[in-house]
């Protein structure tokens, strides 16, 4: 166990909806990452927060969005979802701000859009 | 843009064989490098790091290997167990942010 939560670990939902993942990082952690899994990629970076801030930003699309909140959990909203948004979506976090040392995962989220 | 390219795929193992799981890099200036297991239906996990003032570190069985001049990592898992089954990504900073190859999936065959 990482000591990240993420939900739901599940979710199916059709083109067009909208819908929330949630993470919450290990405790004293104050960064948060999000990835996206596919099929046939590896894990694409989209978005990391550091202590409530946007840190640093990667392929995220416009049609997804993050924040932290004060008490350090992150959501990332998905919206105008297309079929090609079905993916693992995984958060993950660690101590320091700088892209340095060990990230720990959460077991992730599976969006399916149908 | 930054590449991580793993050389193969799927990678199959006697247990107790040596196992050996390569990846390229395309950004010369990265810094540093980890390499992180999946278990099927877990997050990754981290495994091993290394910066870029090493060539080679070692863990518990497990042992990175880093060739600067070709931008070449490697992991070496020694006495591969049953529990060593899974997809192995190694990832190269950055530029902010942590580039992941596709992974390999090695399989350890009883």
């Amino acid at each position: 166990d990482s000591g990240v939560t993420q939900t739901p670990k599940h979710l199916i939902t059709a083109t067009g909806q909208r819908v929330t993942l949630r993470c919450s990082p290990r405790s004293g952690d104050l960064s948060v990452y999000w990835y996206q899994q596919s099929l046939d990629q590896g894990l694409q970076f989209l978005i990391q927060y550091y202590n409530g801030e946007e840190r640093a930003k990667g392929n995220i699309l416009e049609r997804f969005s993050a924040q932290q909140f004060p008490d350090l959990h992150s959501e990332l909203n998905l919206s105008s979802l297309e079929l090609g948004d079905s993916a693992l979506y995984f958060c993950a976090s660690s101590v320091q701000g700088a892209m340095i040392g060990e990230l720990f995962f959460g077991e992730g989220s599976r969006l399916t859009v149908l | 843009g930054e590449s991580v390219g793993l050389h193969l795929p799927t990678l199959s193992v006697q247990e107790g064989d040596n196992s050996i799981i390569n990846c390229a890099y395309s950004n010369s200036a990265s810094d540093y490098f980890i390499w992180y297991k999946q278990e099927s239906g877990k997050g990754p996990q981290f495994i091993i790091d290394i910066r870029s003032n090493m060539d080679k570190r070692q863990g518990q069985r497990v042992t990175v290997l880093l060739n600067k001049t070709v931008k070449h990592l490697s992991l070496q898992i020694a006495a591969t167990q049953p529990g060593d089954s899974a997809v192995y990504f190694c990832a190269e900073e950055g530029g902010n942010q942590f580039y992941f190859g596709t992974g390999t999936s090695l399989t350890v065959i009883p």
